[in-house]
């Protein structure tokens, strides 16, 4: 059965925290995607990483960072967290060969509701 | 850019058919997929559409047409357990990038 793990189902950290959410897949995907859903917007991609240290910006980086140091593991860092971070935060993986085929299946995590106070 | 527009909320009543439409804006295409998503849960898979016409998976159809750059999601013989929201996406470049709708909120009734 494929699995994505995401480390945390609730988190609540202070206004100013570094905060690491860990996303771990076990279906050796070269994609990996963190979203943020809010109501009313969606899943908004925060960041995209095609490869081990490869990444991509999403629609609404600012305020994040990622870190891919290996395939299976992709991280997303507020660097100083703030309360309109306060969110649902999904993390997907993805095989890069589905693109071209006639399945593009996504795998989504369990997600981590994050709140900051 | 990208974008991608859905109603935001459709209702229907049990055993009715229900169509959920999607328009899209991307730079290059390679497809549209469709996504479920029940209150609490995370979004799994439904269908994709790589070339133009109507898919079908049981209940569930996926329609695409290039030339409109339109995608519906037909739900037939709707059930309670169709109750979520659904959503419309397309890769975004040749790396992958998954880009979602909105998301369109399903509510059927008894």
């Amino acid at each position: 059965d494929v699995k994505v793990t995401q480390s945390s189902r609730y988190l609540v950290k202070r206004t100013g925290e570094k905060v690491f959410l860990e996303c771990v897949q076990d279906m050796d995907h070269e994609n990996m995607f963190w979203y943020r859903q809010d109501p009313g917007l969606g899943l908004r991609l925060i960041y995209f990483s095609y490869d081990v240290k490869m990444k991509e910006k999403g629609d609404i980086p600012e305020g994040y960072s990622v870190s891919r140091e290996k395939k299976e593991r992709f991280s997303l860092i507020l660097e100083s967290a703030s309360t309109n971070q306060t969110s649902m935060y999904l993390c997907a993986s993805s095989t890069l060969g589905q693109w071209n085929s006639l399945n593009t299946e996504a795998f989504f995590g369990q997600g981590t509701r994050l709140t900051v106070v | 850019g990208q974008s991608l527009e859905q109603p935001s909320e459709v209702t229907a009543v049990e055993g009715a058919i229900v169509q959920i439409n999607c328009t899209y804006q991307t730079s290059g295409f390679y497809g549209l997929s469709w996504y479920q998503q029940h209150d609490g849960g995370a979004p799994t898979f439904l269908s994709y559409n790589g070339l133009d016409g109507l898919e079908e998976t049981g209940r569930f159809s996926s329609f695409l047409s290039r030339s409109d750059s339109y995608g519906y999601l037909l739900l037939q013989e709707l059930q309670m357990k169709d109750s979520a929201s659904y959503f419309c996406a397309v890769p975004s470049g040749n790396t992958g990038k998954l880009i979602f709708g909105q998301g369109t909120t399903l509510q059927v009734k008894p």
